[in-house]
């Protein structure tokens, strides 16, 4: 089985662009997270859905930042203007149904991206 | 609020030696306890878990007790390989969320 996807695994961009994230899921998983993980901060969750529904986003930094899942398939993560210190390593993670139960807590991590703000 | 604390790294040992991350952690309710592992340019993986006290957890020789009494967590392997060098996190779940709470992490090198 294919597990989570995501894309670009490493873009380079200028300060001010606009950073598009991408992920695929694990099928069937209910539940999408996306991290941020730098030297400095650690692994900081930013927002997460359950259902394609953000459930929380207070980890996210900024309005510069903004997160979507239109359907179960697929989720973005936008940065608008990028900085040099948005530079990281983005994680996106899902959690199958029943993570509110036995399987609380198992998360299945993509590869991540690396971004790089000049 | 919950909190993960873990020894701070790297640990540096040689091949066959004996290791152990501590991992301690506050919190309310009774939260299920996570090692996670990242090896070099990956995502986090799963390694043990356990869902209440005096449960043990393991997986590829490493092992980690839930001791409720002493708020621990701590992963332990008796005999290591230059394969484990990664990152490890002690993870706890948020009881009120379905967040993770996660540690620090603590760097493992292992030389031959």
């Amino acid at each position: 089985d294919a597990g989570v996807i995501q894309s670009p695994r490493h873009e380079v961009t200028e300060m001010g662009q606009e950073v598009t994230l991408r992920c695929k899921p694990i099928s069937g998983h209910d539940y999408l997270f996306w991290y941020r993980q730098t030297m400095m901060r650690g692994l900081e969750l930013l927002i997460y859905f359950n259902n394609n529904v953000p459930i929380d986003d207070s980890g996210m930094p900024e309005d510069r930042f903004s997160a979507k899942m239109p359907n179960a398939s697929f989720s973005t993560l936008k940065i608008q203007p990028s900085e040099p210190r948005d530079s990281a390593v983005y994680f996106c993670a899902s959690s199958p149904p029943g993570a509110g139960g036995p399987l609380k807590g198992e998360q299945f991590f993509g590869p991540g991206t690396r971004l790089t703000v000049l | 609020g919950n909190s993960v604390t873990q020894m701070e790294g790297p640990v540096t040992l040689s091949e066959e030696a004996f290791l152990t991350i501590n991992c301690t952690y506050t919190a309310t309710g009774y939260p299920s306890l996570f090692w996670y592992v990242q090896y070099p340019g990956e995502g986090l993986q799963l390694l043990l878990k356990a869902t209440k006290a005096d449960d043990k957890g393991s997986n590829k020789g490493f092992e980690a007790t839930y001791r409720k009494e002493t708020t621990s967590f701590h992963l332990e392997k008796g005999s290591v390989q230059v394969s484990d060098s990664a990152v490890y996190f002690c993870a706890l779940s948020d009881g009120d969320t379905d967040k993770l709470i996660f540690g620090t992490g603590t760097r493992l090198q292992v030389f031959p």
